[in-house]
């Protein structure tokens, strides 16, 4: 079963508004990645937060942690018509191996 | 794409033939991974390699088998393909842990009819 679910599964917004999408997880994490999917694209990190770490910024992204809920939010602040993407998170988990344990994906539109 | 190339880019095949993906990549990192994406589903893991020629399975491993003899190359192969092994096969890689950023290729779109 997946680690991490996202929510929304779809959001729609107007350029210039803010988006927020969710990722809640099941198990003890080592930290916490968001990645960008454009269509027919390979995915492209944007940001890693440490379990030790509440918050962290990069740009427009900002990304929160709250590991007592098991959850963390992605903040896209002042969107563009370019930021239209599948956002997903990946939980890095140590189980005797080391891996990225990825999530559904929040699909974005941006709408100029 | 951080030096991460896959081949075929694009592949249609019949039910019962074997299939090779190729990942190159020449950044020189340790760990490479395949993994699957489909509707619903997410990306994921295959198989994953920590070294030349150390392998090991993924949580959707049935069907699939991988080859690394060299550092920069990892070979996905589907031993007799299914129509339920269509999807978009994606390689990453990642340098000094498997917990670390990983730096996706950009797919093969495998077809199997």
């Amino acid at each position: 079963s997946q680690q991490g679910e996202e929510d929304p599964q779809a959001l729609s917004i107007q350029e210039g508004e803010n988006a927020t999408m969710n990722c809640s997880y099941k198990t003890s994490i080592n930290n916490l990645q968001w990645y960008r999917q454009n269509s027919g694209r390979g995915l492209v990190h944007l940001i890693l937060i440490r379990s030790n770490e509440r918050e962290k910024h990069s740009g427009r992204l900002r990304v929160t942690l709250d590991t007592s809920k098991k959850s963390s939010s992605l903040l896209i602040t002042a969107s563009r018509a370019a930021d239209t993407a599948s956002y997903f998170c990946a939980t890095g988990v140590n189980t005797g191996f080391q891996k990225l344990v990825f999530g559904t994906g929040t699909r974005l539109l941006v709408s100029p | 794409d951080a030096g991460i190339t896959q081949s075929p880019r694009h592949k249609v095949t019949e039910t019962g033939t074997p299939v090779t993906l190729r990942c190159h990549q020449t950044e020189n990192h340790r760990y490479m991974y395949w993994y699957r994406q489909d509707p619903g589903h997410g990306l994921r893991l295959i198989h994953y390699s920590y070294g030349v020629k150390d392998t090991d399975k993924g949580e959707v491993s049935d069907g699939y088998s991988v080859s690394r003899s060299k550092t920069e190359d990892f070979l996905l192969t589907l031993e007799s393909a299914t129509s339920s092994q269509t999807s978009v096969y994606f390689c990453a890689i990642a340098g000094t842990s498997g917990l670390e950023t990983q730096y996706f290729g950009p797919g093969t779109r495998l077809l199997v009819l």
